[in-house]
């Protein structure tokens, strides 16, 4: 079964740092681009960064560049979002997401189920 | 305030044909693919139309999109109970070295 499973959410404090996990199962991993797409309390979807399948492309949002970090590990089949200096805007659930193709793109076939980041002031 | 624009809300009856708009720019609709998902509440987004106006597979044929120069549509005909949700478009957006954009999403209700 193709699966997207996160982790890594929970509570931390405005200025803190918390790191995400996305395992991937199912499907050659190696083979997509991924992102992370999150989304506020009864808000609308706000993409936040890709990376190519290769990991040698990385993208983000503007409202997270410089303080996020997206990274990959193929051999482990796991895509990880490194989050720091956190406000409470990043308050939200990220998702993971699967790409169609090993670029980045914005079409996701597969989604995780979320993950709830809270940051407290 | 997002990229592309959608209308906040929409509605229709079932078996009517309801249309949502996104609007956008040059740089994102007007030169790359348009996606269109579906949310029902409390659940992770779906993919319901890919370039433009592919559907994936168990898509329903009811749904439909279409693009034109910088905006595009999603149609939904023949509109049932279980349509009702959240829908999104979105794009890649070649601006400021490349980046996705959201449409603020319409959510659709089922009369």
């Amino acid at each position: 079964e193709v699966q997207l499973l996160e982790s890594g959410g929970g509570l931390v404090q405005r200025g803190g740092s918390l790191r995400l996990s996305c395992a991937a199962s199912g499907f050659t991993f190696s083979s997509y681009a991924m992102s992370w797409v999150r989304q506020a309390p009864g808000k609308g979807l706000q993409w936040v960064s890709a990376i190519s399948a290769s990991a040698v492309t990385t993208y983000y949002a503007d409202s997270v560049k410089g303080r996020f970090t997206i990274s990959r590990d193929n051999s482990k089949n796991t895509l990880y979002l490194q989050m720091r200096s956190l406000r409470a805007e990043d308050t939200a659930v990220y998702y993971c997401a699967k790409g169609f193709f090993r670029v980045p793109t914005i079409d996701f076939d597969i989604w995780g189920q979320g993950t709830m980041v809270t940051v407290s002031s | 305030q997002s990229v592309l624009t959608q209308p906040p809300s929409a509605s229709g009856t079932p078996g009517q044909r309801v249309t949502i708009s996104c609007s956008g720019s040059s740089s994102n609709i007007g030169s790359n693919a348009v996606n269109w998902y579906q949310q029902l509440p409390g659940t992770a987004p779906k993919l319901l139309i890919y370039s433009d106006n592919q559907r994936p597979s168990g898509v329903p044929d009811r749904f439909s999109g279409s693009k034109s120069g910088t905006s595009a549509s999603l149609a939904i005909s023949g509109l049932q109970s279980e349509d009702e949700a959240d829908y999104y478009c979105a794009a890649w957006d070649d601006s400021l070295n490349g980046h996705g954009v959201f449409g603020g999403g319409t959510q659709l209700t089922v009369l």
